[in-house]
């Protein structure tokens, strides 16, 4: 089983940057995938990190460390857009690979 | 550019009846999924699809549920006998190599009374 842990909300203000953590217990591990949920809406696929290090995609940055089970996502120059929540999936190995998804973090951007 | 769709947009059923949601992955995509989100609570995996058939299910797929790709290009997920709590958005999702960028559906409503 797994066990993913992100806060549950934060607030940030228009052009800051903010970094929203994950935390995860796996007995192995396959994979880490961001998306980002717009209300109402489907989630929509940012990064997937399987070796350990930052991968930068534009405003977007995922990071890894398997040996401490973090990831970070990294948002640059936020934009009221980038209102939503976020969404941290981990993969296990050991013959099943279905993503367990975290609760999810609320960013809200203000002015 | 290509996208995943899904109809209906929404459902509604009664207790103990059948329903078949559809959906049209891209393309030139092999990998098929179905989630669902109960309202407020996180994304759920229901099964992947690929060469045909079912690569992986999670504990909620079970027997009351089923996938089928009946040609080309639709992909469906059956509920044979609804329940109450079978109620939530079901997104389909398709990926070219497993598991990377999956794209997603904009979902069904399923609404089960």
């Amino acid at each position: 089983g797994q066990n993913i842990d992100q806060p549950t909300e934060m607030t940030a203000t228009e052009g800051a940057i903010v970094q929203i953590n994950c935390t995860y217990q796996t007995s192995g591990f396959n994979g880490l995938f961001w998306y980002q949920q717009h209300a109402g809406e489907a989630p929509t696929f940012l990064s997937y990190n399987v070796l350990d290090g930052l991968e930068e995609k534009g405003r977007f940055s995922s990071f890894l460390s398997r040996s401490k089970g973090y990831s970070y996502l990294l948002l640059k120059e936020l934009q009221m857009k980038d209102s939503a929540s976020y969404l941290c999936a981990v993969k296990e190995t050991g013959g099943s690979y279905i993503p367990t998804f975290g609760r999810g973090t609320s960013l809200i951007v203000h002015p | 550019e290509p996208e995943v769709t899904q109809t209906p947009s929404h459902q509604v059923t009664q207790m103990g009846q059948e329903v078949i949601l559809r959906c049209v992955p891209i393309s030139n995509h092999l990998y098929f999924y179905w989630y669902r989100q109960i309202l407020g609570q996180k994304v759920e995996f229901l099964v992947s699809f690929y060469n045909n058939e079912i690569s992986e299910k999670s504990e909620i797929f079970d027997d009351q549920f089923s996938v089928e790709r009946p040609d080309g290009s639709n992909f469906t997920l059956k509920i044979r006998s609804t329940k109450l709590e079978d109620s939530a958005m079901y997104f389909c999702a398709s990926s070219a190599a497993e598991p990377y960028e999956q794209y997603f559906g904009p979902g069904t409503r399923l609404t089960v009374t």
